[in-house]
């Protein structure tokens, strides 16, 4: 079945240090998008990659990192620098350019827990 | 840039029928879509307009007037299970095909 996974369900890091998250999708989608959801925030951009090998800064890059070197995987880094990493991280991946709703496909979640 | 307002939290009754009402300010518009989110999961598509009007499907319809930039998403015969968070999110014009998302409607159905 085609679908976006993503991994750990739940994930529980120490303060100061870096956490990657993973994102896979087998939809063949060119784009995707990593989000984070806070109580009463709505999901907020981190990063989105249109094609393999780019990617660009959402609303709130600041603190995170990506890379984009497959098609299918979009991990994301939390690192040191981000303030208030606690919260449940959302990777999601659409088509782009096929004339169609190109509505977005979200993964389950992660939620990160920073001690 | 884009501003979405909608209600925080919303309570109905089983079997009866709900709207939720979604307003947007946006500098470019390429479309709004809703989306169910139960807690702890993750959000699922239920519908998109683009242009004027209402689209059906099922037990939930979308309505949208652009010139007034106000959406709403409208749930019959609710059922427990329409318990969640309800995502209105607006796409921004141009090529980038990222929706920016409302902070969500949680809906309380109950008996």
């Amino acid at each position: 079945d085609g679908g976006i996974t993503q991994s750990p369900k739940y994930l529980f890091r120490k303060e100061g240090q870096n956490v990657t998250l993973s994102c896979e999708q087998n939809l063949n989608h060119d784009a995707m998008y990593w989000y984070r959801q806070d109580p009463g925030q709505g999901l907020r951009l981190i990063y989105y990659s249109q094609i393999v090998n780019d990617f660009q800064k959402g609303d709130i890059a600041e603190g995170y990192s990506v890379s984009r070197e497959k098609k299918e995987s979009f991990p994301l880094t939390v690192t040191s620098a981000q303030k208030n990493p606690t919260a449940f991280y959302l990777c999601a991946s659409t088509n782009v350019g096929t004339g169609g709703i190109n509505e977005q496909f979200f993964g389950p979640g992660t939620r990160l827990t920073v001690l | 840039g884009q501003n979405i307002d909608q209600p925080t939290e919303m309570t109905a009754t089983e079997g009866a029928i709900v709207q939720i009402n979604c307003t947007y300010q946006t500098s470019g518009f390429n479309g709004l879509f809703w989306y169910q989110q139960h807690a702890g999961e993750a959000p699922t598509f239920l519908s998109y307009n683009v242009l004027d009007g209402l689209e059906e499907k099922g037990r939930f319809s979308s309505f949208l007037s652009r010139s007034k930039g106000y959406s709403y998403l409208l749930l019959k015969e609710l059922q427990m299970k329409d318990s969640a968070s309800y995502l209105c999110a607006v796409r921004r014009a141009g090529g980038s095909y990222i929706p920016t998302f409302g902070r969500g409607t949680s809906l309380i159905v109950h008996p």
